[in-house]
């Protein structure tokens, strides 16, 4: 959506490295989801974030929304090959209107 | 059970065909969404359903049509479509949210692929 801006588009790491995804909004934010998705299947979901300055982790996986509620970033440390795939994040807009980030493609070369 | 399931998971027809896609949850959410995805490309929302009644239509071609005949099921009903509408049709459900839109987080099923030839 033009809502939410994600970065980067895609990343290769190496198995063990850590990298940053980001996500950015042109809106203040209720509440900022966290998907996962394997190619061509459905999404499973990570976390969400709803208070600014909020931090939560899963596994090696932690995920920030800033202070002022308009930006979210999602770290993975350690990337392992069972972390590939595809990265969104989303929020909702309007009244039950839930709209995705550009989505992030993440390789892991083991 | 927080299953959302989507039937079938794959579906080919023709552009004067008539076919339905159908997705049920259990979960007692009263919101239940439609997405279209097409391949390298995140998920757009077609339209949502909230207390059985569409609340959103994102401008959706009537060649698309949804159905909520109850609290457990989402149908799309899919008539004369394009080629260019195979994709990947999730479907979500969540609870309904308050004023703010916040609702916790959506539910997806596997999807039904769809190509149309």
């Amino acid at each position: 959506s033009q809502e939410l801006e994600q970065s980067p588009q895609s990343l290769i790491v190496q198995e063990g490295k850590n990298l940053t995804i980001n996500c950015t909004s042109s809106k203040t934010l209720y509440g900022l989801y966290w998907y996962k998705q394997k190619y061509g299947e459905g999404l499973i979901f990570l976390m969400m974030l709803q208070k600014g300055g909020e931090e939560k982790s899963h596994e090696k996986i932690t995920a920030k929304l800033d202070e002022k509620k308009q930006q979210s970033s999602l770290h993975i440390t350690a990337s392992q090959p069972s972390h590939a795939g595809i990265y969104l994040c989303g929020a909702f807009y309007n009244f039950n209107k839930f709209y995705f980030g550009s989505g992030t493609k993440l390789n892991v070369k083991p | 059970d927080t299953e959302v399931t989507q039937t079938p998971k794959h579906l080919v027809m023709g552009m004067t065909n008539k076919k339905s896609l159908k997705c049920e949850q259990h979960m007692g959410h009263r919101a239940m969404y439609w997405y279209k995805q097409k391949a390298k490309k995140p998920p757009e929302l077609m339209f949502v359903y909230s207390y059985e009644k569409l609340s959103i239509n994102e401008s959706v071609p009537s060649r698309f049509s949804p159905e909520c005949p109850n609290s457990s099921l989402l149908n799309l009903h899919l008539h004369a479509l394009q080629p260019e509408d195979s994709a990947l049709y999730l479907c979500a459900s969540s609870q309904v949210g308050l004023a703010g839109g916040d609702t916790g987080e959506l539910f997806f099923g596997e999807g039904s692929r769809l190509t149309v030839l």
